[in-house]
């Protein structure tokens, strides 16, 4: 069974604090790796893709890929309270998109 | 900015009933996916769809349940005969001319089972 793993939290951090979330997935021959935001009774909101091993930064995210390891994290500098929400990790099947979706890390940031 | 549209925001329907969820993928997008999330748990991947045709579907996705793409723009999520365990929450999402771009989702149908 292939699975994506999140530590689902809560994570708390202070208001422009760095928060570092993290996810290990089983499947190797997964090639894309994405990262979703979802509020509560809300839908997944796409953050971040990353597909190459390394890091790739869009503003206040950054994601992290090895694959060797099979982990990805995305870091959100200067948090802010408005970024509370679950974090999504999946992983992307390349011949059909299907997505593998973690549990899921809870984020709570305080002012 | 274009997104996935719909319909309805909310379903209530006997158990026994058919229902048929609706939904407009993004009008560029070639790839269209049906995923569900029961209160509480994760997001799960029922099926996605492809040059007219189921490119992959998962354990979930059994007799009871078939997709269609009647027109240029609609994907349809058919649910013949509903179950109490159906009820969840059923997000549409598309994607672009790449399974491996990314998925843009709609803002998912809440499907309640009495």
């Amino acid at each position: 069974q292939k699975e994506v793993e999140q530590n689902s939290g809560p994570l708390s951090v202070p208001e422009g604090a760095i928060a570092s979330l993290n996810c290990t997935y089983s499947d190797r021959g997964s090639q894309s790796f994405f990262w979703y935001r979802q509020y509560s009774g809300k839908s997944p909101e796409l953050i971040m893709s990353i597909y190459s091993n390394g890091d790739k930064e869009d503003g206040r995210f950054t994601a992290q890929l090895n694959k060797a390891s099979q982990y990805v994290s995305l870091l959100i500098r200067d948090s802010q309270p408005s970024d509370s929400a679950t974090y999504l990790c999946a992983s992307g099947s390349s011949n059909t998109g299907k997505l593998i979706f973690g549990q899921g890390t809870t984020l709570q940031v305080k002012p | 900015e274009p997104e996935v549209t719909q319909t309805p925001s909310h379903q209530v329907t006997q158990m026994g009933q058919e229902v048929i969820l609706r939904c407009v993928p993004i009008s560029n997008h070639l790839y269209f996916y049906w995923y569900r999330q029961i209160l509480g748990q994760k997001v799960e991947f029922l099926v996605s769809f492809y040059n007219n045709e189921i490119s992959e579907k998962s354990e979930i996705f059994d007799d009871q349940f078939s997709v269609e793409r009647p027109d240029g723009s609609n994907f349809t999520l058919k649910i013949r005969s509903t179950k109490l365990e159906d009820s969840a929450m059923y997000f549409c999402a598309s994607g672009l001319t790449d399974p491996n771009q990314p998925q843009h989702f709609g803002d998912g149908t809440r499907l309640s089972i009495l």
